[in-house]
């Protein structure tokens, strides 16, 4: 069966420090894969998807860039975080294929101050 | 482009209680749609999903039956708990093919609180 791993669950980071969260998916393969942000009492913004190794789409201009260096492999990144970075990170995949059906990973909760 | 409008809450139940909650959507095209559930403190769970017209999903007691005429996708539950407290999230996704990467579409999300 497909799982997928977010990791850490938590993070408070300083203004100005990196970050990277990092999502990975088991038991399946070349999936669609997408990072998500919720924002404090707002609803989910599709930040970037991939449907490849090496390929990245934005979906809005921001602080954050994405990367997915495998296949099951999909990382959120910024050289310098801002407060407005604050906010609950969600990973998701779906397959490349088919009726898209979602599955997301238990999310991540960034505090930067 | 497509979007999902979800009514607007939070919605207050007492336990037994019928519940719904509205939700439209926009698209090109024949979408798939979904009801999710977040809740406290979790990431997202799918609760149901239809992928064509007329089709009805089904889960935990919680339906939703998907509208082309009136473009809805309205979630029912005939008798809540106080565990059905979360988020519901509404949502769309475009089927596969052309250049559609299968990107969901949220709604702004509706809080239930159930009270025992």
């Amino acid at each position: 069966s497909q799982t997928i791993h977010q990791w850490p669950a938590t993070l408070v980071q300083p203004v100005g420090s990196p970050l990277s969260l990092e999502c990975t998916v088991e038991g399946t393969s070349n999936p669609n894969l997408y990072w998500y942000r919720q924002a404090a009492g707002r609803g989910l913004q599709l930040l970037f998807y991939s449907v490849g190794i090496g390929q990245i789409s934005s979906e809005v201009p921001q602080n954050l860039s994405a990367s997915r260096p495998q296949d099951r492999q999909f990382i959120l990144s910024s050289k310098k975080l801002l407060l407005s970075d604050s906010g609950f990170y969600l990973c998701a995949w779906a397959p490349g294929v088919g009726p898209r059906g979602y599955t997301f990973g238990s999310g991540t909760r960034l505090t930067v101050v | 482009g497509n979007s999902v409008t979800q009514m607007e809450g939070p919605v207050t139940l007492s336990e037994e209680a019928f519940l719904t909650i509205n939700c439209t959507y926009t698209a090109t095209g024949y979408p798939s749609l979904f009801w999710y559930v977040q809740y406290p403190g979790e990431g997202l769970q799918l609760l149901l999903k239809a992928t064509k017209a007329d089709d009805k999903g089904s889960n935990k007691g919680f339906e939703a039956t998907y509208r082309k005429e009136t473009t809805s996708f309205h979630l029912e539950k005939g008798s809540v708990q106080v565990s059905d407290s979360a988020v519901y999230f509404c949502a769309l996704s475009e089927r596969a093919g052309g250049t559609s990467y299968g990107k969901l579409t949220f709604g702004q999300g509706t809080i239930l609180t159930v009270h025992p």
